[in-house]
């Protein structure tokens, strides 16, 4: 089974500044997805970025940008010029590329979050 | 359209009673997933339609979870004789199978059950 881990419980960035978020994966799958969602307080979870296995180039998203390293299972999340709208809860979600409809391979594995803080 | 909707936002229930969660998604999505999210933890899968078919179900929690979406379009989470460990936030989830991002599911707001 997938499993998606997020050693940093929390973070903290001072505005404006950089700031890397951890994730690694366990999969024996060679192509799959790699998601980071954002999760404000009392609000939905929104998309940030996504990235393709398949693809070397990391995705990029405005300040948003991965690091993906497939051999070592890993998928980083660099937030540049920090706001105070990015704080929120953010999440690393794995998806295996859907084969057949009732697979749930669609299903989206996601780790235990990292709380963001952004300091004034 | 304003995205997926969650009705009710909050519920709060008594051990043993039965709740029901409705969902209503993006309107031209066929699929529909749910999710529960215990406090400080990442959202669980536990179930899928594809229009009104229910492809996936053998990760609901127990037999007292079920689901269904009876015309394809909103759905509902039912669960029985609740649990104070059925406390939690259960999320709706809507995406298309015909979407250019593969795997993009947008979440609803949720709604918090909490079981005294």
């Amino acid at each position: 089974a997938q499993t998606v881990t997020q050693s940093q419980p929390e973070m903290s960035v001072q505005e404006a500044e950089t700031v890397t978020l951890s994730c690694t994966y366990d999969t024996s799958e060679s192509d799959y997805y790699l998601f980071w969602y954002k999760q404000p307080p009392s609000r939905q979870m929104i998309l940030v970025i996504r990235q393709e296995a398949y693809k070397q180039q990391n995705a990029t998203e405005n300040r948003f940008s991965v690091n993906f390293q497939k051999a070592a299972k890993s998928f980083s999340l660099k937030i540049s010029d920090s706001q105070l709208g990015d704080a929120a809860m953010y999440f690393c979600a794995y998806r295996r590329v859907e084969r057949t409809l009732n697979n749930a391979g669609n299903m989206l594995t996601f780790g235990g979050g990292t709380r963001l803080m952004v300091k004034p | 359209d304003t995205g997926v909707s969650q009705d009710p936002r909050h519920k709060i229930t008594k051990r043993g009673q039965n709740v029901t969660f409705r969902c209503d998604p993006i309107s031209e999505h066929n699929r529909l997933y749910w999710y529960r999210q215990t406090l400080g933890q990442g959202p669980e899968f536990l179930t899928y339609f594809q229009n009104e078919a229910q492809l996936e179900k053998s990760r609901l929690l127990s037999d007292r979870f079920s689901a269904e979406r009876p015309k394809g379009s909103f759905s509902t989470l039912e669960i029985q004789r609740t649990e104070q460990g059925d406390s939690a936030m259960y999320l709706c989830a809507s995406s298309s199978d015909g979407s250019g991002v593969p795997g993009e599911q947008f979440f609803g707001p949720g709604t918090r059950l909490t079981v005294l």
